[in-house]
């Protein structure tokens, strides 16, 4: 079964630092998805990242990096010197990658980043 | 682009009342989703669609039923309402298969059932 841990319920930080959120998943397939979502306080979802299981490059964009490592199954996101506009809830996912029909696609519960200024 | 238009914001029902979550996309994503966010609890799927005239159970589907007889609509229909259907509920799309394809979502609704 499926499953996606995002221990961090709540993390407040003050502008200008740098924040980690994590994510730890478990699947018994070989080949899967990895994504990241961003729900600001206006309330729609926003993809951020996609991710497949046999690409563990890191990535960058702007402010934002993720680290991708299947030997400890986890998916990090780092904000680098976060901004107010960052506070929000961030969903991390993971999807099958089978043929035909629905892949399951299981969400964690999110974590909510509260940026002071 | 509106991508995936949800109405309405917000309402409240009644117990044992009925109503109609409306979900449009202008992407022709052949996929579609509901589903509901409960607090601290992420989100599970309700009911999704492969294509028109194509639904499936999700996760959670109790209490709720879906049609799909375009691509671009995906109502959701609940049936006599109970306070445990309280939530917020989003309709997504997307375009790829196999999992790969990031969901589109909608602003969502937010429900109240008393």
């Amino acid at each position: 079964a499926q499953k996606v841990t995002q221990a961090q319920t709540e993390i407040s930080v003050v502008e200008k630092e740098d924040v980690t959120l994590d994510c730890v998943y478990e699947t018994r397939d070989t080949t899967y998805y990895l994504f990241w979502y961003k729900q600001p306080p206006s309330g729609e979802l926003v993809f951020l990242i996609r991710r497949n299981s046999f690409d563990e490059q890191n990535e960058i964009s702007g402010r934002y990096s993720w680290n991708f490592q299947k030997s400890t199954s986890s998916f990090n996101f780092t904000i680098t010197a976060s901004q107010v506009v960052d506070s929000a809830v961030y969903f991390c996912a993971l999807s099958e990658a089978k043929s035909g029909g629905y892949q399951k696609v299981t969400f964690g519960t999110g974590t909510k980043l509260q940026v002071i200024p | 682009n509106a991508g995936v238009t949800q109405t309405p914001k917000f309402r409240i029902l009644k117990i044992g009342q009925s109503m109609t979550l409306q979900c449009t996309q202008d992407m022709n994503h052949n996929y579609m989703y509901w589903y509901r966010q409960d607090p601290g609890m992420g989100l599970k799927l309700i009911y999704y669609s492969v294509g028109a005239g194509i639904t499936d159970k999700g996760e959670v589907p109790n209490g709720y039923n879906v049609s799909r007889s375009t691509t671009e609509d995906f109502p959701l229909r609940l049936e006599l309402a109970a306070p445990s259907q309280t939530s917020v509920y989003f309709c997504a799309s997307s375009y790829l298969q196999k999992g790969q394809g990031e969901a589109f979502f909608g602003q969502g609704t937010r429900l109240t059932v008393v």
